[in-house]
């Protein structure tokens, strides 16, 4: 069955630096987002990216933050400058045409 | 309320009986979708029901919507240890193509065996 993915797993950055995190939402799917969940938080979103550009975002998703689909497969979220509080669980995830929206396995983020 | 909180925060129930867990939303919604977490891992999509349906099945699981109470119940009967995680309720707006999703707070169900 297919399966969005997300690379790493876990990534441990210090304060100030920029950060990739990457994802390959599923094949045939249109829509690609970004969550991110703080520790004992709700889940919360991010982006929206639909025909090569950003279709909705939050308020958090800030100048620091940008997304990229730089070929037919791989979606990115980079941070340009972690903070602390940005540690936290980014979720990737897309969705098709029936609106079902599925979810990568996350990446950890810790900002040190 | 927020949008899209469930109740009850937590629930402990015995293996072998139902479980049923509720979410409120305020906005008008072009679909309610389920997931569930276990403890650090992933968002798994357990099911969608539209805004013109009322109920949906899938194996153990049935999910009803009443829009006009803005609410959605997830029902899993004959519960199993391995139903153990948190459950959220997720909704996606009517006004966005996008269909972005905006998550309550989860329900933690243990299932004790």
């Amino acid at each position: 069955e297919p399966e969005v993915t997300q690379t790493p797993s876990h990534q441990v950055t210090q304060m100030g630096q920029e950060v990739i995190l990457r994802c390959v939402p599923i094949s045939n799917h249109l829509y690609f987002y970004w969550y991110r969940q703080i520790l004992g938080q709700k889940v919360e979103f991010l982006v929206s990216f639909y025909n090569n550009e950003i279709s909705e975002k939050s308020e958090i998703f800030d100048d620091q933050f940008s997304v990229e689909r730089p070929d037919g497969s791989n979606f990115t979220l980079k941070i340009r400058s972690t903070k602390l509080e940005d540690s936290a669980m980014y979720f990737c995830a897309s969705t098709g045409r029936n609106n079902e929206q599925f979810f990568g396995p996350g990446t950890r983020l810790t900002v040190l | 309320s927020q949008q899209g909180e469930e109740d009850p925060q937590a629930l402990s129930i015995q293996e072998g009986e139902n479980a049923t867990m509720n979410c409120s939303y305020k906005t008008s919604i072009n679909n309610l979708q389920w997931y569930r977490q276990n403890s650090g891992r992933g968002l798994v999509h357990l099911i969608l029901i539209r805004s013109n349906e009322r109920e949906k099945h899938s194996g153990r699981l049935r999910v009803t919507l009443d829009t006009s109470k803005k609410s959605s119940s997830l029902l899993i009967t004959a519960s199993r240890a391995a139903d153990t995680a948190s459950y959220f309720c997720a909704t996606a707006p009517v006004w966005s193509s996008a269909r972005q999703l905006t998550f309550g707070s989860g329900t933690q169900l243990t299932v004790l065996p």
